[in-house]
């Protein structure tokens, strides 16, 4: 069974980098899309972005260019990096797997998400 | 703001049945399947409804989708206490060529 851990620092300044790992386990990175999701507290979710193993990615425009995704298929991992953060981007982070078929069918598993704050 | 819109919150009582229901557009839910989340406190979503209607491994036949134009309804059947949660509805978006998700909504098992 496929499961997700994400990892990172807890707090990120103001305008610094906010920096995650997703780490896959019981099963292969491979053959699949994988998703960045955020979630403010008592808020909703956003989609930050996804990435394939072919390194190929798409990011949430609101975001703009501060979106940085990488993989790394010999760790079965992959990561984010958001950059000048703000206040505004302390959330929930989740990493997930995309879920296609015919069609887009959601994101199937997840990680149990890590708290990133930022302030100084 | 969320590009989908839920109510805020639902109420049932135990062995009840309750819907949620989920407006879109044309660039996601007019367009799209529709997908449900459910999330307990202090956890992470888990899929609950993709496709409109189909149900993950795992997922009782008590809850069920449906999709009619750029809306979408979650129905809970048989409410038990462990439904209590918050609920999201999802759809892609050829806008964002992501995701785009509903505000949630609170479901309260009286």
């Amino acid at each position: 069974q496929v499961q997700l851990q994400e990892s990172g620092p807890g707090l990120v300044k103001p305008s610094e980098t906010l920096s995650l790992t997703c780490t896959v386990s019981g099963g292969s990175i491979s053959s699949y899309y994988w998703s960045w999701i955020r979630q403010p507290a008592g808020k909703g979710l956003e989609w930050i972005g996804r990435i394939y193993i072919s390194g190929s990615t798409k990011h949430n425009p609101s975001l703009k260019s501060r979106i940085t995704m990488s993989v790394d298929r010999s760790k079965n991992q992959f990561s984010l990096n958001l950059s000048s953060v703000t206040a505004a981007d302390t959330a929930v982070y989740y990493c997930a797997r995309d879920f296609w078929g015919s069609t887009h069918y959601g994101l199937d598993v997840w990680g149990q998400g890590t708290t990133v704050t930022v302030s100084s | 703001q969320s590009v989908l819109t839920q109510p805020p919150s639902a109420s049932g009582t135990p062995g009840h049945r309750v819907t949620i229901s989920c407006s879109g557009s044309s660039s996601n839910i007019g367009s799209y399947t529709v997908n449900w989340y459910h999330q307990l406190p202090g956890t992470a979503p888990k899929l609950l409804i993709y496709g409109n209607n189909q149900r993950p491994s795992g997922v009782p036949d008590r809850f069920s989708g449906s999709k009619s134009g750029t809306s979408a309804s979650l129905a809970i059947s048989g409410l038990q206490s462990e439904d209590e949660a918050d609920y999201y509805c999802a759809a892609w978006d050829d806008s964002l060529s992501g995701p785009v998700f509903g505000g949630g909504t609170k479901l309260t098992v009286l």
